[in-house]
């Protein structure tokens, strides 16, 4: 069964601080991984990975893959108060019609 | 655009009771995907459909849930007999056509409460 590991579940920060956060993965025939934002409502879709080692970037966030050790990293630099959120982190594979398969989140605070 | 549109936001019902999600996808989307969400748990996925067609149902439980997309109108997320353990926050999400992930835009969520 596919499955989708985030760490920490839970990040308490001080404005302008960078953080990382961690998605491994286990997926027969892997496809893409994806990134998105979670605020009281709708997840909102940050990035989309297919390749080792190629940086996706939106201003102050980035975010990587490693296929060969199945994780993918989320980078916040200078994190301001309204990047509290829960980032969810998800794949999709060859084969699985359009489904995603989500792990359970980190919860990230930032605090003033 | 008014984007993916969900209701009711907050739906109670009591044990036994039948609960109906709505969701209407972006204009000129055709792909509907149920998630569901429970307390400190991540999104699971239920249902994928397309106009008139249930493409995948895999992530739905066997009895009482059903999911629709007709010709015309919403799709529908239908629980019959609820139970405590269905209150979840239900998400649906559209895309215009095949989409890996990338392509979808989540609606807010119907929030079911079972009392």
């Amino acid at each position: 069964e596919d499955k989708v590991v985030q760490s920490p579940l839970s990040l308490v920060v001080h404005e302008g601080d960078t953080v990382t956060l961690n998605c491994s993965y286990e997926v027969t025939n892997f496809r893409s991984l994806l990134w998105y934002k979670q605020e009281k409502k709708a997840p909102t879709f940050l990035f989309m990975l297919t390749s080792s080692g190629i940086e996706k970037k939106s201003g102050r966030l980035s975010s990587i893959l490693d296929k060969k050790e199945l994780f993918s990293i989320l980078n916040i630099t200078a994190t301001q108060t309204g990047d509290s959120a829960v980032y969810l982190c998800a794949v999709n594979r060859v084969g699985g019609s359009e489904k995603l398969v989500f792990g359970k989140g980190t919860k990230l605070t930032v605090n003033p | 655009n008014a984007g993916v549109m969900q209701n009711p936001r907050h739906l109670v019902r009591r044990r036994g009771q039948e609960a109906r999600l709505r969701c209407s996808p972006m204009k000129g989307h055709s792909h509907v995907y149920w998630y569901r969400q429970l307390p400190e748990e991540g999104l699971k996925f239920m249902v994928y459909l397309q106009k008139e067609n249930i493409i995948d149902e895999s992530g739905m439980p066997k009895e009482r849930f059903s999911a629709e997309f007709p010709k015309e109108g919403p799709s529908i997320l239908r629980i019959q007999q609820v139970v405590r353990g269905d209150s979840a926050a239900y998400f649906c999400a559209s895309s215009p056509t095949y989409s890996a992930g990338d392509g979808y835009t989540f609606g807010s969520g119907t929030r079911l409460t079972v009392v």
